[in-house]
Parts: C-alpha cells; sequence; structure tokens
C-alpha cells in the first residue's frame, strides 16, 4: 500500500517565523490534501492538492507527482497555527481511500 | 451553516458494554466515513459508506458496525469485541467517493474506556 511520510515530526516556531513541512509518497497518487487538525482535535481541509502550486492566505502548498513530494509552507506563523498538519494520500480504485500521514506537530509560541 | 455534528463529545464505558457514536450531515453528502485516531498518529479507515444501505470496511473494521439507513446519518457501534476502543473516533463526509474527494470532519468524539 501507499507509504506516506512526514517531516519533521514535531517543529516550535516563534511567532513570525515561516516553516516548511514536507510529505513524501510511495507511489502514484491522484489525491492529496492536507488538513490541519486544531488543538481541540478538529481536522480541517487545507489544500487539495494532487499537482502544482496552491495557495491560500499564509498558506500554500506545492506537490511534484512525479518527485512524490509535497510541501505545505505557513509564513508568518501565529499562535492559532499550532496544532498537527497531516497530508492524506490515495489512488483511485474505484474508492478514494485517503492514507493519512503520522503528521507534523507545530507549536507556535508568542 | 452545513457541517457534520458528531455525539456524544466525550463517551466513558466499562468493558464489555457495547456503544454507540453518532454521525449526521447537513451537507447532502453522498460518502461518509468513520476513522479512529490514536495519541500521536495518524488516521485509519473504519468503515465507509458510499451510498445508503450500502458499507464497506475499512483497514481496520474487527470489532466495529455501522449502519447506513438515511444519507445524512452514519452512527458507529463500537461492540465489545473491540479490544483495544480506547481512541478519538472522527467521521467524515465527501460529495462522493471518486475523483476530487474532498473530506469535511466533524469535531469528533472521545472514547475512554474503565
Amino acid at each position: 500500500g501507499i507509504q506516506v511520510e512526514q517531516s519533521p515530526p514535531d517543529l516550535i516556531l516563534q511567532e513570525g517565523a515561516n516553516s516548511t513541512l514536507r510529505c513524501n509518497f510511495s507511489d502514484s497518487v491522484n489525491n492529496l490534501q492536507w488538513f490541519h487538525q486544531n488543538p481541540w482535535g478538529q481536522l480541517i481541509n487545507l489544500f487539495y492538492i494532487p499537482s502544482g502550486t496552491k495557495q491560500n492566505g499564509r498558506l500554500s502548498a506545492t506537490t511534484v507527482a512525479t518527485e512524490r513530494y509535497s510541501l505545505l509552507y505557513i509564513s508568518s506563523s501565529q499562535t492559532t497555527d499550532s496544532g498537527v498538519y497531516f497530508c492524506a494520500l490515495s489512488f483511485y480504485t474505484g474508492f478514494q481511500k485517503l492514507v493519512f500521514g503520522t503528521g507534523t506537530r507545530l507549536l507556535v509560541s508568542p | 451553516d452545513g457541517g457534520i455534528t458528531q455525539s456524544p463529545k466525550y463517551l466513558f464505558r466499562k468493558e464489555g458494554q457495547n456503544v454507540t457514536l453518532s454521525c449526521e450531515q447537513n451537507l447532502n453528502h453522498d460518502a461518509m466515513y468513520w476513522y479512529r485516531q490514536d495519541p500521536g498518529q495518524g488516521l485509519r479507515l473504519i468503515y465507509y459508506s458510499q451510498i445508503v444501505n450500502d458499507f464497506q470496511k475499512g483497514d481496520i473494521a474487527e470489532g466495529y458496525s455501522v449502519s447506513r439507513e438515511k444519507k445524512e446519518s452514519f452512527p458507529l457501534t463500537v461492540t465489545s469485541a473491540q479490544k483495544n476502543p480506547t481512541a478519538f473516533y472522527l467521521c467524515a463526509s465527501s460529495a462522493d467517493s471518486a475523483g476530487a474527494n474532498v473530506l469535511t470532519f466533524g469535531a469528533g468524539s472521545r472514547l475512554t474506556v474503565l
């Protein structure tokens, strides 16, 4: 099955700093999503990005499908960015079963 | 506002008891999913349903059961056969289960077995 590795596992930042989170995957995929899980457990979809680059405010994501990795950029981090960031991938076999990585835990301190 | 409602938020259960977690969505989504999350880990798929009256096992279905009698509802029962049921349970839905199925998640239910 698909293997998903995220790095770094933990990250501590000062407010205002920038960061890059990485997601490596083992096979061709046609569905890649980034999620943010807040400290209360709520998961929010950030990007659907099987290839290319997208931006949403201070966040942007790039997926290079041919090299099997995706990057999530956080600029000018805020304390509300704290939580766990997951990438999730699937390949289509009649059903899009998402496989989640183990996440990057981010703490942004004031 | 459209969304997914999970209840209860917190649940305590004695060993040997079955418990049912509720998941209701008003997004008119066809597909619904149940995931389990253990501390420090990613999400693992328990069951999914692509359409009413149909559901399929995910990667860790043993000890769990579901039903999909209505489009908006997908309850999960954690049975006494589940060896290690203490976990955070997340319900999700998507417009369909193929193509660009962007998932929307509920707020989760935290189950603790005493």
